[in-house]
C-alpha cells in the first residue's frame, strides 16, 4: 500500500512562497498521476493541480498563476510551489495519487500565512 | 472552474438510507466516469469510498453506492450507522484535464 507523507514549513509570511514536499513510500513515483489539493480552516476542498509521471501538469485555473508542482524521481517525492501568499491560503494541504484523488492520500500539513 | 453542487447538509437515523446528490454539467460529471466520493471525519484526511462512479474500493461496507444520471452524480448510503456521520465531498475529471471538488455535504447521524 502506497502511503504519502507532507512536510515543509507551517507558517508562512505574506508575498512569500509556499514549499511543500510530498515523499512517496511502498512504490514509485515513476508512474499514476499525483495531486495537490487543500482545505482552509472549516471549508472545503479545493483541487489544485497535479503532475504525471512524465513531467506533464495541470492547474486549478483559479490558481495557475501562481502554482507550480514538480517531481524528483531520484528521492521519490514531488513538490507543490505557491508563490505571493496571502491570508486566504492558510489552509490543510494535501498531497495524494490519482488526477482525480483516488485512495491514497497524505495525512495533511497545516500551513498558516501570517507575518 | 465552478464547484460541483452538493446540499449543505442531509440527516437520517440510524438504520435509515439517505442519498447526497452532487451536480455538474456535461464538461465534468455528465460526461466522464471519474467520479469519486470521499468521507471526512474531523481532523482527518479524506476517505475514497466510491471511485468511477459506482465502485467500492476494498474495505469499504457495500451499505455505500454511487450512480449516476445525466449531470448529477448521488451517494446512497444504506442503513446508516453513528460512524457514518462525516463530511462527504464528490469529485469529478473535467473537459479542461483537470479536477473539481463538490462543496461538500454534512450528513448528521440522528
Amino acid at each position: 500500500q502506497v502511503q504519502l507523507q507532507e512536510s515543509g514549513p507551517g507558517l508562512v509570511k505574506p508575498s512569500e512562497t509556499l514549499s511543500l514536499i510530498c515523499t512517496v513510500s511502498g512504490g514509485s513515483i515513476s508512474s499514476y498521476y499525483w495531486s495537490w489539493i487543500r482545505q482552509p480552516p472549516g471549508k472545503g476542498l479545493e483541487w489544485i493541480g497535479y503532475i504525471y509521471y512524465s513531467g506533464s501538469t495541470n492547474y486549478n485555473p483559479s490558481l495557475k498563476s501562481r502554482v507550480t508542482i514538480s517531481l524528483d524521481t531520484s528521492k521519490n517525492h514531488f513538490s507543490l510551489n505557491l508563490s505571493s501568499v496571502t491570508a486566504a491560503d492558510t489552509a490543510v494541504y494535501y498531497c495524494a495519487r490519482g488526477r482525480v484523488p483516488g485512495g491514497s492520500w497524505g495525512q495533511g500539513t497545516l500551513v498558516t500565512v501570517s507575518s | 472552474q465552478s464547484a460541483l453542487t452538493q446540499p449543505a447538509s442531509v440527516s437520517g437515523s440510524p438504520g435509515q438510507s439517505i442519498t447526497i446528490s452532487c451536480t455538474g454539467t456535461s464538461s465534468d460529471v455528465g460526461g466522464y466516469k471519474y467520479v469519486s466520493w470521499y468521507q471526512q471525519h474531523p481532523g482527518k484526511a479524506p476517505k475514497l469510498m466510491i471511485y468511477e462512479v459506482s465502485n467500492r474500493p476494498s474495505g469499504v461496507p457495500d451499505r455505500f453506492s454511487g450512480s449516476k444520471s445525466g449531470n448529477t452524480a448521488s451517494l446512497t448510503i444504506s442503513g446508516l450507522q453513528a460512524e457514518d456521520e462525516a463530511d462527504y465531498y464528490c469529485s469529478s475529471y473535467t473537459s479542461s484535464n483537470t479536477a473539481v471538488f463538490g462543496g461538500g455535504t454534512k450528513l448528521t447521524v440522528l
